[in-house]
Parts: structure tokens; sequence; C-alpha cells
């Protein structure tokens, strides 16, 4: 079963614009990931947040994490058509041995 | 580094035949996981392995599918008898280290059964 839900399901914006993506948990977590897809591709992992920190960045990735309200953001800046893709979060729960994975946002970049 | 390796790329099948999907972890990871993906149900985890031995299998369908990791380099995953119902892409992915971690994906097999 999923334990990551993405919000929203599909976001169009013009390049240059930020993109804000969310994800909402629902039990505790060790850390979450988020993961970048292109069409017809796997998976390629952004970035880890663990639970006990509350801000990450990677170049124009900005990663939060509240696990307060059990939730997480992931913000591109400057966004570039080639940041077209379907971004998925990824929880490691405290009682699992595994990650599950969101239903992802669809992003496209207008050039 | 190769990354992860998945063969075959596409395999086009009739309802009611094997299917045997191969995946080749990265070198040294421990842990190897099998997810399936549609549009209806979005990732799915099917099974999760760690120094060959499988963890969590609660994602794998029914009897018809099942996994094996005969060494630290393979694994499979095998459909029989397959139905159009199982048409889906499979990926691959192997981390180190517990589930939790970062994973690798391979670029997956697309299976079509007709």
């Amino acid at each position: 079963s999923q334990q990551g839900e993405e919000d929203p399901q599909a976001l169009s914006i013009q390049e240059g614009e930020n993109a804000t993506m969310n994800c909402s948990y629902k039990t505790s977590i060790n850390n979450l990931q988020w993961y970048r897809q292109n069409s017809g591709r796997g998976l390629v992992h952004l970035i880890l947040i663990r639970s006990n920190e509350r801000e990450k960045h990677s170049g124009r990735l900005r990663v939060t994490l509240d696990t307060s309200k059990k939730s997480s953001s992931l913000l591109i800046t400057a966004s570039r058509a080639a940041d077209t893709a379907s971004y998925f979060c990824a929880t490691d729960a405290v009682d699992n041995n595994d990650m599950r994975f969101g239903a992802g946002t669809r992003l496209t970049v207008k050039p | 580094d190769a990354g992860v390796i998945q063969s075959p790329r596409h395999e086009v099948t009739e309802m009611g035949q094997e299917v045997t999907l191969r995946c080749k972890p990265i070198s040294g990871h421990n842990s190897l996981f099998w997810y399936r993906q549609t549009m209806m149900r979005g990732l799915e985890l099917l099974i999760y392995f760690n120094n060959n031995v499988p963890i969590d299998d609660s994602g794998m369908p029914e009897d018809r599918f099942s996994a094996k990791m005969p060494n630290a380099s393979f694994s499979t995953l095998k459909i029989q008898p397959s139905e159009p119902r199982d048409s889906a892409v499979y990926f691959c992915a192997s981390s180190f280290g517990s589930g939790g971690e970062t994973q690798y994906f391979g670029p997956g097999t697309r299976l079509l059964v007709l």
C-alpha cells in the first residue's frame, strides 16, 4: 500500500517559475526521499531527508520536512523545460523495512 | 558502473504463457526490490530481498507471481500463467543497507500480455 501522497497530481508552469510539490504521509518515518521519473524511464533519486532534519538543499532543489504535520515539500527553483517529469516521494516507515512510494506529481514546464 | 540491469526491456506474450523477468543489481548492493507500475495503481512494491533473503513479499499479487534471488548478483520475477491484467512496467531496484536507503532503479521491463 502507498504511504506517501503527493499533491498536486499535476502541475504546469512556465520556464523560470518555481515549482512546489507536497507529500503527506501517515506513519512515523526514518527518512523521506524524492525521486524523479522521466517518461518511459526508471526512477532517479534526487534527495533524502532524515526525520531529524527540517530542510535540505541540492542545487535548485529544496526539500522541507515537517514531522509534526507528517508532510514534506519539494521546491524546484528557476524551472527548466528539462525538469518536466513525474516526481515521487517515498517514505521509510519506522515499522517497515522498505520504502513506499506515492502516486507522484506530474510536472510540465513549458518553454 | 553499469547500474541496475534488467532484461528483457520489452516483452509481448499471450495470456497463459510463462514470463520471466531478470535483474542484475549494482555490485555491492545487498538489497533488491521488484516494483510494478501502472497508470491505475501507480508504483507498487512487489517484493524486497535483503542479503538474498525475501524480507517482504506482501505486495506479490497472487500465487502466479514468484521471485527468486539465488545469489547477490541475480534475481528473477516469474509470472505463470500470465494474464492481460499483468501488463505493466516492472522495475528492479537495488540499494546498499536496509530497505530505507537510496534505491537505484533499472530501466524497467515493459510487459504486454495479450
